[in-house]
């Protein structure tokens, strides 16, 4: 079954204890995002990966670390997690192709990882 | 970057009326605009996409318009039921990086 899965799905953790959110993806896709969601502001884009040790930041990338070792994986990393990352996470991959410089196509969602930061 | 701003927030209509969901953009350049819907405690899911050399876009019960010299676009649902209740999110691309912008959502309700 194709599927991006994230692990952990809930965490609560306190200001500065580093968390890692892991992404697999069983597609062979080559995009991968994280975005995270808050109530009122939609889905903002955080880290974005178009192949293999390529990464390049969205929107909101303070804060984040990402990592592209393997094509399949894509963790999420909080160095030292602050209340203000209290969101949900949702890592996503893509299928489709680019035109015109853009993607197109359909991403597919994890579950998301619901994270609280006290 | 891109711009996208969505209308409204909320929206209520009685099963069986149309709902209609706009959304604007900034880059000129952009030419694929998805929608997404996301059910209460689920990931979001493509529901309907439109690429820029098309003005209109149908499946089933819902469509997508698409003005590009406006530079707006909107999903139109009809014959609502009360599974179409969700959050729904337009798209659109940044016309000089692989990124994808997101509207901030429209909570729609169909009432029974």
């Amino acid at each position: 079954e194709a599927q991006v899965t994230q692990n952990p799905r809930y965490l609560i953790t306190v200001t500065g204890k580093k968390l890692t959110v892991t992404c697999s993806q069983n597609m062979n896709h080559e995009y991968m995002s994280w975005y995270r969601q808050d109530p009122g502001l939609g889905l903002r884009q955080i880290y974005y990966s178009m192949n293999v040790e390529v990464t390049d930041k969205g929107d909101v990338p303070e804060g984040y670390k990402v990592s592209r070792k393997e094509k399949r994986n894509f963790p999420l990393i909080l160095e030292s997690p602050s209340p203000n990352q209290t969101s949900l996470y949702f890592c996503a991959s893509l299928e489709g192709g680019v035109a015109g410089g853009q993607n197109t196509g359909e991403l597919f969602f994890g579950e998301g990882s619901r994270l609280t930061v006290l | 970057g891109e711009n996208v701003e969505q209308h409204p927030s909320t929206l209520s209509v009685q099963e069986g009326d149309s709902a209609v969901i706009k959304c604007t953009y900034s880059d000129s350049a952009s030419n694929y605009f998805p929608w997404y819907k996301q059910e209460l405690g689920k990931r979001p899911q493509l529901i309907i996409d439109i690429r820029s050399n098309v003005g209109e876009k149908k499946d089933q019960r819902i469509a997508v318009t698409l003005n590009k010299t406006a530079k707006h676009f909107s999903l139109h649902i009809t014959e609502t039921q009360p599974e179409d209740s969700a959050v729904y999110f337009c798209a659109a691309p940044s016309g000089s990086a692989r990124q994808l912008t997101f509207g901030s959502g429209t909570q729609l309700t169909v009432l029974p």
